[in-house]
Formats: structure tokens, sequence, C-alpha cells
């Protein structure tokens, strides 16, 4: 099985400042068609996850721009270009090329 | 507009069989490349996937809950269905259900969820 760790756990951000979060899998994630199978999702307090990024680095429709995902092979960051008070939340990585399995989580609070 | 709607039972005794019905819309399944999965979530611990059927009926499974879990698709009704045999109280959570789209290889529409609580 593919191991997603991600770092850190815990992130406290203040608003309008940039925060990254880093994501790294056990093997590589770039699939044999050139795409590498890692998104990232964001579970705010007392809702279902939301898809953020997907294929390592597109942002799925309606993301906000301030939202970046980076990385290749086992390596992964989601970049926060400025934080905002609505972007507090449990944020996960997960590797879909061989089924799927997620990262632990980083909590996203505001200072 | 995709939606997806998961139901079933709130309680379940361990050793029981839950049933977990997904009603959907916006979407069709009989088209590539889409896929329903659950994902379920413990309180307070970290997603973990379950299951995910596709639109020609392939299926996949997590490989330490292969041996409980069966999905099924119903084209006709807007319905996928989860079950998983000798509950334990270990799999009190929440269940989620989630639309795949292969193009973004990623779950892009989810379901509000369902918390179901094993307890005698």
């Amino acid at each position: 099985d593919i191991v997603m760790t991600q770092s850190p756990l815990s992130l406290p951000v203040t608003p309008g400042e940039p925060a990254s979060i880093s994501c790294r899998s056990s093997q590589s994630l770039l699939h044999s068609n050139g795409y590498t199978y890692l998104d990232w999702y964001l579970q705010k307090p007392g809702q279902p996850p939301q898809l953020l990024i997907y294929l390592a680095f597109n942002r799925a429709p309606g993301v906000p721009d301030r939202f970046s995902g980076s990385g290749s092979g086992t390596d992964f960051t989601l970049e926060i270009s400025r934080v905002e008070a609505e972007d507090v939340g449990l944020y996960y990585c997960k590797q879909a090329l061989q089924r799927w399995t997620f990262g632990q989580g980083t909590r996203v609070e505001i200072k | 507009q995709i939606t997806l709607k998961e139901s079933g039972p709130t309680l379940v005794k361990p050793t029981q069989t839950l049933t977990l019905t997904c009603t959907f819309s916006g979407f069709s399944f009989t088209s590539s490349p889409v896929g329903v999965g659950w994902i379920r979530q413990p309180p307070g611990k970290a997603l973990e996937w379950l299951a995910l059927v596709y639109w020609d009926d392939d299926k996949r499974y997590s490989p330490s809950l292969k041996s409980r879990l069966t999905i099924t698709k119903d084209t006709s009704k807007n319905q996928v269905v989860l079950t998983m045999t000798n509950m334990d109280p270990v799999d009190t959570a929440t269940y989620y259900c989630a639309h795949y789209y292969g193009d973004y290889v990623a779950f892009d529409v989810w379901g509000q969820g369902t918390m179901v609580t094993v307890s005698s």
C-alpha cells in the first residue's frame, strides 16, 4: 500500500499571510501516462471534503486562485498565497495511483 | 448540478451487516469516465477510502476491508449500495459517497455523509 504522510499536522496561520502543507508518498505517484495521481481536499468544519487540486497542480472548478499545488514524484506541496478566515479546516492529500489512500490530515486554524 | 445523498441506519449492533444507499442525480452512470465511491471518517480521525464502482461495473475495494465489502450499482434507480458485514464498534464513522471523475482521477463531488454508530 502507498502511505501518505503530511506535515505539519497542525498549522496556526495569520490571515493575509501565506501557508503551506507538505505531503509525501511512500512511492512515486507518476503514472505511465505522464500524469501524477495526487489530489488535495479541504474539509471545513461540519462539512464533507471538497476537492481543491487534482493531478498534482490543477485547481478544481470554483477553487480560488490563492490555492496552488506543486511537486512531483513523492513530494508535494499545497500553498495558500494569502490565508483567509474561511480557509480553516482539515486538509488532506490523497493518492490515486494504487487504489486510493489519504494522508492523516493537517488542521489549519487561525492564530 | 451533481448531488449525492447517503441513507441508511444510524445504529447497528456488532456482528450485523450494514447497508448504505447513495442516491445521486446530475450525472449519467452509463457514460465514462465516472464512478461512485465510498469513504468513511471515524470521529476525530482521517478519511479512509472503502470502495468504488465504475460506470462499466468494474469494482475496486480497500484491500484491508475487501472481505467485508460489497458495492453494487442500480443505474435505473440512480443508486449505489454498499454493504459491510460483521460490523464492529471500530467501524463507527461518518460514511460518505462521492462522485468520481476519471478525467480528474479524483472525487469531485461529495454527499453530506451519514453517521453510523456500532454499539450493542
